[in-house]
């Protein structure tokens, strides 16, 4: 069936390194998406997002890029800060309000 | 801008007793309102949408009885979990839209319920 999925359940980096997540969707259709960070005990906080007409949205030490052709969605994160350890989410919306989340990956940062 | 939040944060309650979860945004109105359900170390599972002044839509294998929810104004809405059992022991995250605002989600911080 559709879906969004995650290949990395967990990731480790080193604090000061860069973060790559990765996320794959199956429905074409998609047409916003959405990296979501939660951390223990709280609701997902907004990252950035990125819609279907674009290929690379950067914010302040985050980059989404999306690769159509391959349904494929990452996040990376620039000099990994203990702070970034968290579980992240992707997200994508199909034309209507709902959200569909991806199955999730741990970000863990180790000095 | 774009706070939501949720009341209470966390609640124990007995079996058959019946529990609400309140979810407001707090400086904005909510086009519509999500409600969530996420197991330990799971996903979030959307449980349903709620319009201001109409009846939720439940996703499929969610039930409306047992899981009541009333969008009483665009900045309101109320989750409560009738005759709860330990298997309904988890934690409940609201969402909202902005009015005008597309298709971001503002997410509160979540609801953890046990029931002994």
């Amino acid at each position: 069936g559709e879906s969004v999925g995650l290949h990395l359940p967990t990731l480790s980096v080193q604090e000061g390194d860069n973060s790559i997540i990765n996320c794959a969707y199956s429905n074409s259709a998609s047409d916003y998406f959405i990296w979501y960070k939660q951390e223990s005990g709280k609701g997902p906080q907004f990252i950035i997002d990125i819609r279907s007409n674009m290929d690379k949205r950067q914010g302040q030490r985050v980059t989404v890029l999306l690769n159509k052709t391959v349904k494929h969605l990452s996040l990376q994160i620039a000099a990994t800060q203990p702070g970034d350890s968290a579980v992240y989410f992707c997200a994508e919306n199909r034309y209507t309000d709902k959200l569909i989340f991806g199955t999730g990956t741990r970000l863990q940062v180790f000095p | 801008g774009a706070v939501v939040s949720q009341h209470p944060s966390r609640v124990i309650c007995k079996s058959g007793t019946s529990v609400k979860i309140e979810c407001r945004s707090l400086d904005f109105q909510a086009t519509t309102m999500f409600w969530y359900r996420q197991f330990p170390k799971k996903s979030l599972m959307l449980m349903a949408t709620s319009n201001e002044g109409s009846k939720a839509t439940y996703e499929q294998g969610v039930e409306k009885d047992k899981f009541l929810i009333n969008h009483a104004s665009l900045t309101l809405s109320t989750l409560t979990v009738t005759s709860a059992h330990p298997e309904d022991s988890s934690f409940y995250i609201c969402s909202a839209n902005k009015r005008g605002g597309g298709y971001e989600q503002y997410f509160g911080p979540g609801t953890r319920l046990t029931v002994t």
